[in-house]
Parts: C-alpha cells; sequence; structure tokens
C-alpha cells in the first residue's frame, strides 16, 4: 500500500460545478498537507497549505483534512475551464526532513 | 514572490553527451532545494535533496555519479545528467524552500520544468 493514494481520474465535470478531488493516506503521522495544482508540461504550482484537520478556504478553493479518517479533500466551486490541470497532494510529517510525500495526482477537465 | 526558474526549459541530447540543468530562486533565499523527475501521468519522484555548501543527499535507487548536483549558492542549484542516455529521458522538475521564521522546507516553490529528451 502507498502511503499516499489519489485517483488519478480523469475527472469531468461541466463548467460551474463543484468539483471534490481527495486523497487518503496511510502515515499516521502526517501532520501539513498540501495541494498543488500543474498544467501540463509545467511545473507544480503550491495552492493550499494546511495544519492538521479542519477546513481552510481560500476564494473557490477550500482544503478539508479529517485526520481521523485520514483523508482530506480540495474543493473546487465555481469550477471554469481554466482549472483543467492535474492536482497532486502531498503531506509531511511534523518533525525531521520536513521532505513531503505525492500523491500521483488527479487529472481534472472542466468543459465548457 | 517566490518564483523559481529553470534552465533550459526543453533539451535534446545526443546519447553519451552530459546535460546540465539549472534552478534558480528568483526573489528568495533557498536554503533547500529539491529535484524531482515525473514520467507522464506519475506523480513526482524525488531524486535528491540539496543544501547550500553542503553535499546533495540522494534518495534511495539514485545515481550520484550520473546526477551531479551541486547547490553553489542560496540562489542556484544545477543538475547535470553525465552520459545521458534515452532511458533518462524525462520531465525534471525543481523546487527551492527556505525556513525561518514560521516557514517549514516542505512549503515548496517549483520551477516550470526541464524537458529532457536524449536520442
Amino acid at each position: 500500500q502507498k502511503e499516499v493514494e489519489q485517483d488519478p481520474g480523469p475527472l469531468s465535470v461541466p463548467e460551474g460545478a463543484i468539483v471534490s478531488l481527495n486523497c487518503t493516506y496511510s502515515n499516521s503521522a502526517f501532520q501539513y498537507f498540501m495541494w498543488y495544482r500543474q498544467y501540463s508540461r509545467k511545473g507544480p504550482e503550491l495552492l493550499m497549505y494546511t495544519y492538521s484537520s479542519g477546513n481552510k478556504e481560500d476564494g473557490r478553493f477550500t482544503a478539508q483534512v479529517d485526520k481521523s479518517s485520514k483523508y482530506i479533500s480540495l474543493f473546487i466551486r465555481d469550477s471554469q475551464p481554466s482549472d483543467s490541470a492535474t492536482y497532486l497532494c502531498a503531506m509531511s510529517v511534523a518533525g525531521g526532513s520536513y521532505i513531503p510525500t505525492f500523491g500521483r495526482g488527479t487529472s481534472l477537465i472542466v468543459h465548457p | 514572490g517566490a518564483v523559481v526558474s529553470q534552465h533550459p526549459s526543453w533539451v535534446i541530447c545526443k546519447s553519451g553527451t552530459s546535460v546540465k540543468i539549472e534552478c534558480r530562486s528568483l526573489d528568495f533565499q533557498a536554503t533547500t532545494m529539491f529535484w524531482y523527475r515525473q514520467f507522464p501521468k506519475q506523480s513526482l519522484m524525488l531524486m535528491a535533496t540539496s543544501n547550500e555548501g553542503s553535499k546533495a543527499t540522494y534518495e534511495q535507487g539514485v545515481e550520484k555519479d550520473k546526477f551531479l548536483i551541486n547547490h553553489a549558492s542560496l540562489t542556484l542549484s544545477t543538475l547535470t545528467v553525465t552520459s545521458a542516455h534515452p532511458e533518462d529521458s524525462s520531465f525534471y522538475i525543481c523546487s527551492a524552500s527556505w525556513t525561518g521564521g514560521y516557514k517549514r522546507s516542505d512549503e515548496q516553490y517549483f520551477g516550470p520544468g526541464t524537458r529532457l529528451t536524449v536520442t
């Protein structure tokens, strides 16, 4: 079992839909959780950075962490075609080298 | 803020030659830089971590003599693929981070990537 599991998709939704992207993990020591957006042939861009459980909102994006279930989500409201990209989750432990473990990414397609 | 550049953005080289990729943090001093490799539709695979002025720490299975990493300053790291072969063809991405105050090094900022094709 991989430490971080993420469905590669693709996930195809119509413009304006609410998108839910998810990751599960097995290491209970993970405390910091990140979401990156990666457009084709580009480097990942940090979208959200959260600590421990709870919700964090930034514009149309909401990151949610449920440590009891070892499950994190990224919600995108009012999705736009420009949101079409691969979304990678990443997480790291509280101490040590702070090197995050990445999921394989979910490909999202928002069609007009 | 937190802009990272990479050069070149793509490169084609012949088998047996060496290729150098540069990674620069443009508006901050990077205490740590990371080099990743990414295959199509796959996640990022960490190759090595480097701190300014010290030797890079390579992940298991990554040949340090083949992938030479130099982190000579707080704004520049280079990855040299020596004696490249077609199986080295991939998308190479660097990232940079800094610690200080409440910053943690897992908050990484990525460069745009370099696509290497070895013929």
